[in-house]
């Protein structure tokens, strides 16, 4: 069974430059969720996507976007970054979507730095 | 807004010892999770409890869920070393979200 994976691991931008952070769900799982983690503090939820549609957003702003393929696999893109995007962010599946009770399974994250 | 409150923020320990995390939340839900991270690392799931009453048990590590007070615990027994790690607990508020708290920065020392 093959885990969720992110790529790139690390990642240094600077102001106003626009960033693509990827995520392979694991095996078998059909939902992504993305979440933001600074420094010291927990897990942000930014959005999910289900069966290719965004199923859920937190309280980020329209710079945040993403994307779910058919495999599965998603993207996150964030425009116009600030320095206080500077952060670790973690992709998480599960399967079945936001009603489901099954815990989601994290990837080890991006860090993107912003100079 | 679902507000998720964790205390202690950071806790020491010697091995051998017991200790209770708290986990608090503001609104109605019937789903919590309990994750571990270690420095630089992901999240590892613990505990999924569904239920008021829910009581979970994981080697030194026991979780619990009152959904009536909106609690829940992390019982540590007889802490060793290798717990040391940052614990979350998670509250599921619907529609997909789930809301963290700040973490409990645990450590355990000789």
């Amino acid at each position: 069974e093959t885990g969720v994976t992110q790529s790139p691991t690390h990642l240094i931008k600077t102001r106003g430059q626009q960033v693509t952070l990827r995520c392979s769900s694991q095996s078998g799982h059909n939902t992504v969720s993305w979440y933001q983690q600074a420094l010291g503090q927990g897990p942000q939820f930014i959005f999910q996507y289900y069966r290719e549609e965004e199923n859920g957003r937190g309280n980020f702003p329209p710079r945040f976007s993403g994307l779910q393929f058919p495999n599965y696999s998603s993207e996150l893109n964030v425009n116009a970054l600030e320095l206080d995007d500077s952060a670790l962010y973690l992709c998480a599946s599960s399967l079945g979507g936001g009603g489901t009770d099954q815990p989601q399974h994290f990837g080890d994250g991006t860090r993107l730095s912003i100079l | 807004e679902l507000k998720v409150e964790q205390n202690p923020l950071f806790l020491s320990m010697q091995e051998g010892k017991n200790y209770t995390i708290y986990c608090n939340y503001s609104t109605t839900s019937d789903r919590l999770y309990w994750y571990r991270q270690d420095p630089g690392k992901s999240l590892e799931s613990l505990f999924v409890l569904l239920s008021n009453g829910a009581v979970k048990q994981e080697g030194r590590l026991m979780a619990s869920l009152d959904t009536k007070a909106r609690l829940s615990t992390l019982h540590i027994t007889a802490a060793v070393h290798d717990l040391s790690a940052t614990y979350f607990c998670a509250v599921f508020s619907g529609y997909s979200t789930l809301t963290f708290g700040k973490g409990t920065m645990l450590l355990v020392s000789p």
